[in-house]
Order: structure tokens, then sequence, then C-alpha cells
């Protein structure tokens, strides 16, 4: 149990919807990051925060969004969804920014499937 | 972050040693080498990371050439629990930077 929490495990929902998915990081990280995995385009970087300031970008498209709150649990907001968004969404957190070297915790992910 | 190269899938049999490599020729001296795996269905996990030295821990060696051009994950008893992707990245020490991932390579474990 890597202590990254994310809710829900599964999501179903029809294009153009709009979804929020959770991440509780591990007590005492104060960065959290957002990966997208699918099949053809293995695990991408979206969006990472630290103590709740955006600090770096991926490829995030301008559909979705993020945020992390001030007791550092962070969500992604994911709106006008098209097929091509169903995917693995993995939320990380680690204890800094990076220059330690410090690891990053994986959740298990949520499994968004578009219909 | 810089590129490494991996193998796109290794056989190993249950109990026996893996060395996994992982070439990064345009490593800079500021580059951790770091070392994940991604079992089925599951998030990646951490595996172990280094520098210069090589590095152990309680899931695997990390062996790092002395010119730090290419590295080995060594797994000292495999099993079958082990059979996943394994991902070497490398992450930039001087400043911010996130993971980067590729391919990896997929472990398989013979019974």
């Amino acid at each position: 149990d890597s202590g990254v929490t994310q809710t829900p495990k599964h999501l179903i929902t029809a294009t153009g919807q709009r979804v929020t998915l959770r991440c509780s990081p591990r007590s005492g990280d104060l960065s959290v990051y957002w990966y997208q995995q699918s099949l053809d385009q293995g695990l991408q970087f979206l969006i990472q925060y630290y103590n709740g300031e955006e600090r770096a970008k991926g490829n995030i498209l301008e559909r979705f969004s993020a945020q992390q709150f001030p007791d550092l649990h962070s969500e992604l907001n994911l709106s006008s969804l098209e097929l091509g968004d169903s995917a693995l969404y993995f939320c990380a957190s680690s204890v800094d920014l990076g220059p330690s070297g410090s690891p990053l915790h994986f959740g298990n992910g949520t499994r968004l499937t578009v219909t | 972050d810089a590129k490494t190269t991996q193998p796109n899938s290794m056989e190993s049999n249950e109990e026996e040693p893996v060395h996994l490599p992982c070439n990064h020729s345009t490593i800079s001296g500021t580059d951790y080498i770091h070392w994940y795996r991604q079992l089925p269905s599951q998030g990646p996990e951490y595996v172990i990371h280094g520098l210069t030295s090589n590095v152990n821990n309680r899931m695997a060696s990390l062996a790092i050439a002395e010119d730090r051009k290419s590295s080995t994950l060594i797994l000292h008893r495999a099993t079958l629990r082990d059979a996943a992707v394994y991902y070497c990245i490398l992450r930039d020490s001087s400043g911010y930077s996130t993971l980067t991932f590729g391919k990896g390579t997929m472990l398989l474990v013979s019974p």
C-alpha cells in the first residue's frame, strides 16, 4: 500500500460530460502529480502541484484542470469528455519538489471509460 | 529529461537472479537514475534510485557504471510477483523535474 488514495476506482460516463477525480497524498507529502496512462500513449505526465501551487505542466489538455487544496488533497477535473480520454489516471505524491531525488508514490488509479 | 534505452522484454525463471539493463549515454552529472516498476492493474511502484554509487535496498540493487552511461537493476531472486514492466528514468536533481516514463522492460517470470 503506497499510502496514496484515489477515488473513484472506476468511472463510466458519456461523451461531453464532466468528471472529477480525487487524490489524497501520503501523510506528510506536499507534492502531488497527475499522470494519464492509455494503451497507445503509455504514462504521460499531466500536471504537478506543490503545497497548493501549480509547479509544472505536461501534456495536459485545456479541457482538463486540477487543483490542490489546503489539506493537500488534489482533484483533477476533466470536461467535455471525448472517447479518447478513456484511460487510467494516476495520482502520485512525494515529500518535496524533487531536487533530492525523493521518490514518487503512486496510487492505484482511476479507470475512466467514456462511452 | 535525458533519454534511456531498455530492452522491450526479458524472461527469467523463478528464484534466479535478474539483471535488467539500461543505457543512458546522454546522462548529465546532476541526473539521478530512478527505477520504477508497474505490476498489472496497479500504479507504478518505486524500486530504487542512485546518483553515482551502487545502491542496495530490500527490493533490489542498482549497479551504476563508472562513467554513468549505463546501469543495471538487479533482482537477486526473482519471484512470480516480480513480473512487471520496469522503467529506468533519469531525473534532474539540479532543479525541479518530474518523472518522464518511457516504454520500459516487460519482465516475464516463469515458475
